[in-house]
């Protein structure tokens, strides 16, 4: 099993509809949780972080956590044509004695207008 | 200031090549980072820098050489790289090491 795992996609989302996209991981122990966005030929960008279950929402996105069922979501509402990347999940995740920040293989999400 | 900055933005090399990848932060965060990313892939970790110690290396070839002069520099020293190392190479920072990372932009590097 991966450490971090989320369905490569892609996704197809029509404009101004709700875009769900998921996460699991392996480490019971992990506590900190975060979305990247990542548009093609650009660097990550940190959207959400979150880090005790529930619900955080910042604008149109909103992060989910579930750290019994070991699971982590992002919804984006009222999606956008500029909302259209990669969307990658990463969990700090401790391996080999040390704590390591493991990207899952990311969503691409399309918006279509 | 809040910013990650790498240079330089694009790198073509030769396999008998020597260069180096540079990134700065001035957000007095003290660990910093190099990934490795290729097309449609995540970032892969290389390096990571704690209070200026090298405390990750996650097994890289030695021509690949980081380097962290200060809390606020990180470079990577390149040196007889191969084709298969064209990649998308990010620098990274974080306020203590275990919390969000914030990117650099990025180089871009094709080794002919």
């Amino acid at each position: 099993q991966k450490e971090v795992e989320q369905n490569s996609g892609p996704l197809s989302v029509p404009e101004g509809a709700i875009a769900s996209l998921n996460c699991t991981y392996s480490d019971r122990g992990s506590q900190s949780f975060f979305w990247y966005r990542q548009y093609s030929g650009k660097s990550p960008e940190l959207i959400m972080s979150i880090y005790s279950n529930g619900d955080k929402e910042d604008g149109r996105f909103t992060a989910q956590l579930n750290k019994a069922s070991q699971y982590v979501s992002l919804l984006i509402r009222d999606s956008q044509p500029s909302d259209s990347a990669t969307y990658l999940c990463a969990v700090n995740i401790r391996l080999q004695g040390a704590q390591k920040l493991v990207f899952g293989q990311g969503t691409r999400l399309t918006i279509n207008p | 200031d809040t910013e990650v900055t790498q240079t330089p933005k694009h790198l073509v090399m030769g396999m008998t090549n020597k260069k180096s990848l540079k990134c700065e932060q001035h957000m007095g965060h003290r660990a910093m980072y190099w990934y490795k990313q290729k097309a449609k892939k995540p970032p892969e970790l290389m390096f990571v820098y704690s209070y200026e110690k090298l405390s990750i290396n996650e097994s890289v070839p030695s021509r690949f050489s980081p380097e962290c002069p200060n809390s606020s520099l990180l470079n990577l020293h390149l040196h007889a790289l191969q084709p298969e190392d064209s990649a998308l190479y990010l620098c990274a920072s974080s306020l203590l090491g275990t919390e969000k990372l914030f990117f650099g932009s990025g180089t871009q590097l094709s080794v002919l």
